[in-house]
């Protein structure tokens, strides 16, 4: 069964640092992936994804991830920390056949708290 | 375009009681979810519909849990009786049809937050 990995439950940085969240994936054909932000009492809110093409991919707010197919790898990173962007980020991915046809579900890793310090 | 609206917000009941959920999808997307997240986890699917059929519910606790979409559009997902490890809050979401839209990620209520005491 897929499974993904976030390393780190919580992560500390200063305003103004370099943020990196860790994701790793298990499945053997790359899937679609998915990186979502949650803030306190609200739902989820896409940030970015890698369906197909270029692997480095941008999003909303100055985020970026890189698919690292040799890694099962796809790791979030935005290079200056906004006190705005505390929240809890998960890495998701939804499993695909060879076709590239997505089965829907999408499978989350645990999450990581980003805490941003003045 | 109006997003996915669930209500309540908020539930608090009793052990053994029963609750239920509702959600309306961005219309005109076919296939909708409903998640789990406990708290301290990602969200976990318990059933996912593609218009009033159900494609997957390998992990909806069927014996206590159930979930209807009726005329495929907006849907239900009941618990009864509730148990204290329900307590969690309840995330809907909605995609397109397309089977390669389905990859192109999708849209999530805001939830809600059931407490079972």
């Amino acid at each position: 069964a897929q499974s993904v990995t976030q390393l780190g439950s919580h992560v500390s940085v200063s305003e103004g640092a370099l943020v990196l969240l860790r994701c790793n994936y298990s499945s053997s054909v790359p899937p679609y992936l998915f990186w979502y932000v949650q803030y306190p009492n609200q739902g989820l809110q896409l940030l970015l994804k890698y369906t197909t093409g270029a692997t480095l991919v941008k999003g909303i707010n100055g985020f970026e991830a890189e698919f690292k197919k040799s890694e099962t790898s796809f790791h979030l990173t935005k290079p200056s920390a906004h006190m705005s962007d505390a929240a809890e980020y998960f890495c998701a991915v939804s499993d695909r056949n060879a076709g590239g046809t997505s089965y829907g579900k999408l499978t989350f890793g645990q999450g990581t708290i980003l805490t941003v310090h003045p | 375009e109006a997003g996915v609206a669930q209500s309540p917000r908020y539930k608090i009941i009793e052990k053994r009681q029963s609750v239920a959920f509702w959600c309306n999808p961005i219309s005109g997307h076919a296939t909708l979810y409903w998640y789990q997240q406990i708290l301290g986890q990602g969200p976990k699917l318990l059933i996912q519909f593609q218009n009033n059929g159900v494609v997957d519910d390998s992990q909806l606790p069927k014996d206590r849990f159930s979930a209807e979409r009726l005329k495929g559009v907006d849907s239900t997902l009941k618990i009864q009786p509730a148990k204290l490890e329900d307590s969690a809050v309840y995330l809907c979401a909605s995609s397109p049809q397309r089977r390669r839209e389905l990859g192109y990620g999708y849209t999530f209520g805001s939830g809600t937050r059931l407490t079972v005491v």
